[in-house]
């Protein structure tokens, strides 16, 4: 079971709908953003990134969306699947370091 | 392999005991990262390696963390006296570059440590 203080913002969806996550992101210097993906009892896993010189890029099912301007990157996740359910987190690093901030992450409940 | 490593997946210990963690990161990636995971949501930076050296350890609690990457070892994390408030889920990464490679870090399963 999960423990207790999750007090993550949730995102419902239907099965087969379109899911959009968002993230503010902290620092105006940070050059490169990875969405993580993490299921209860793992690790975060890689989703997609992307380079601030860029501000869209696809995968598969999955489209991340930079806004410089308002520091604000997104995550949309085309037809989501039961499967998606998990918690998103967003990393951003600031150019010349070597260590990411992670957002607050946002919990992707699928309903069938 | 090809996966990070971390055992123990739980660990518990009472206030004022020590605890090691340990990971073995993929064979081939010369970068090591720790971050703690409180409540299951905020994750924070504590230590990196490039191969056996200290990289940055700007997240560290000086007073009671420790952590090394010693050739042919797993790396170790350890914590001495530990409080209450050390109670999190520690994660490793590794990677083949400070930035991590196409993908990122690739991250072990954890380490769960419940201090009472």
């Amino acid at each position: 079971g999960e423990s207790v203080g999750l007090h993550l913002p949730t995102l419902s969806v239907q099965e087969g709908d379109n899911s959009i996550i968002n993230c503010a992101y902290s620092n105006s210097a940070s050059d490169y953003f990875i969405w993580y993906k993490q299921e209860s009892g793992k690790g975060p896993q890689f989703i997609i990134d992307i380079r601030s010189n860029m501000d869209k890029r696809q995968g598969q099912r999955v489209t991340v969306l930079l806004n410089k301007t308002v520091k604000h990157l997104s995550l949309q996740i085309a037809a989501t699947q039961p499967g998606d359910s998990a918690v998103y987190f967003c990393a951003e690093n600031k150019a010349g370091t070597y260590k990411y901030i992670f957002g607050t992450g946002t919990r992707l409940k699928v309903l069938a | 392999g090809e996966e990070v490593a971390q055992t123990p997946k739980h660990l518990v210990r009472g206030e004022g005991q020590k605890a090691k963690l340990y990971c073995a990161p993929i064979k081939g990636h010369s970068y090591v990262f720790w971050y703690q995971q409180v409540l299951k949501n905020e994750f924070k930076f504590l230590i990196s390696f490039q191969n056996e050296n200290v990289f940055d350890e700007t997240g560290m609690p000086k007073e009671r963390f420790s952590a090394k990457c010693l050739p042919n070892s797993p790396c170790s994390l350890e914590i001495q006296a530990t409080k209450l408030e050390d109670s999190a889920v520690y994660f490793c990464a590794s990677s083949p570059g400070p930035k991590g490679s196409n993908y990122g870090y690739t991250f072990g399963s954890g380490t769960r440590l419940t201090v009472v």
